[in-house]
């Protein structure tokens, strides 16, 4: 089983709408997590960090649901802008190799006029 | 310059080259890292360094060599590599890698093309 993963897309909304990506993670042990968003050829760059139960930040929700090992983020009021791949990024601590950071293979999100 | 840079940016070479890719962090992290980007694949953590000591080897063949001379500067030393090689190569920095609320900071990438 992956230690990340993600419905990869793509997901093409009109502007205007509100749209949910959803992560699941593997070990109940992960600590904190994270949102990035990736544009094409371009490096990934950090949207939102989820530590307790969520995170708001304008148009984007982050949630985190530890019981069922699940990661959302809510994109409000789409932007043409919003177009990008959305990374799900969890860091979990290992007892011997120490923190690990996992990462999924991204959603892709097309926002349409 | 602030954030992660890396040079180059592109790099195209042939199966018998030897090249370096550089990268700086102006963060003052003591954790830096080496991941490789193929199409529809996700990073791949390839080196991890911590206080300019690695501590990660992520079973990548030893035609990728890192070096990291300080917390700052982290390098990836390219010979004979493979057509499959060719991918972004990204580097990233984090506060430390002993707590577990450090978020990564990727500099730009390296877009390698192995002919």
């Amino acid at each position: 089983r992956k230690e990340v993963e993600q419905d990869p897309g793509p997901f093409n909304v009109p502007e205007g709408a509100t749209v949910a990506f959803n992560c699941t993670y593997s070990n109940s042990a992960s600590q904190s997590f994270f949102w990035y968003r990736q544009d094409c050829r371009k490096e990934p760059k950090l949207l939102m960090s989820v530590y307790s139960s969520g995170n708001e930040d304008g148009r984007f929700t982050a949630q985190l649901n530890r019981a069922s090992q699940y990661i959302s983020l809510l994109i409000r009021d789409s932007k043409l802008s919003d177009s990008a791949t959305y990374l799900c990024v969890v860091n979990t601590h290992l007892s011997v190799r120490g923190n690990q950071f996992y990462f999924g293979t991204g959603t892709s999100l097309t926002v349409i006029p | 310059e602030t954030g992660v840079t890396q040079t180059p940016r592109h790099l195209v070479m042939g199966m018998t080259n030897k090249k370096s890719l550089k990268c700086e962090q102006h963060l003052g992290h003591n954790a830096m890292y080496w991941y490789k980007q193929s199409a529809k694949k996700p990073l791949e953590l390839m080196f991890v360094y911590s206080l300019e000591e690695r501590v990660e080897n992520n079973s990548v063949p030893s035609r990728f060599s890192p070096e990291c001379p300080n917390s700052s500067h982290l390098f990836l030393h390219l010979h004979t590599l493979q057509p499959e090689d060719s991918a972004l190569y990204l580097c990233a920095s984090s506060q430390d890698r002993a707590s577990s609320y450090n978020e990564q900071f990727f500099g730009p990438g390296t877009r390698l093309t192995v002919l």
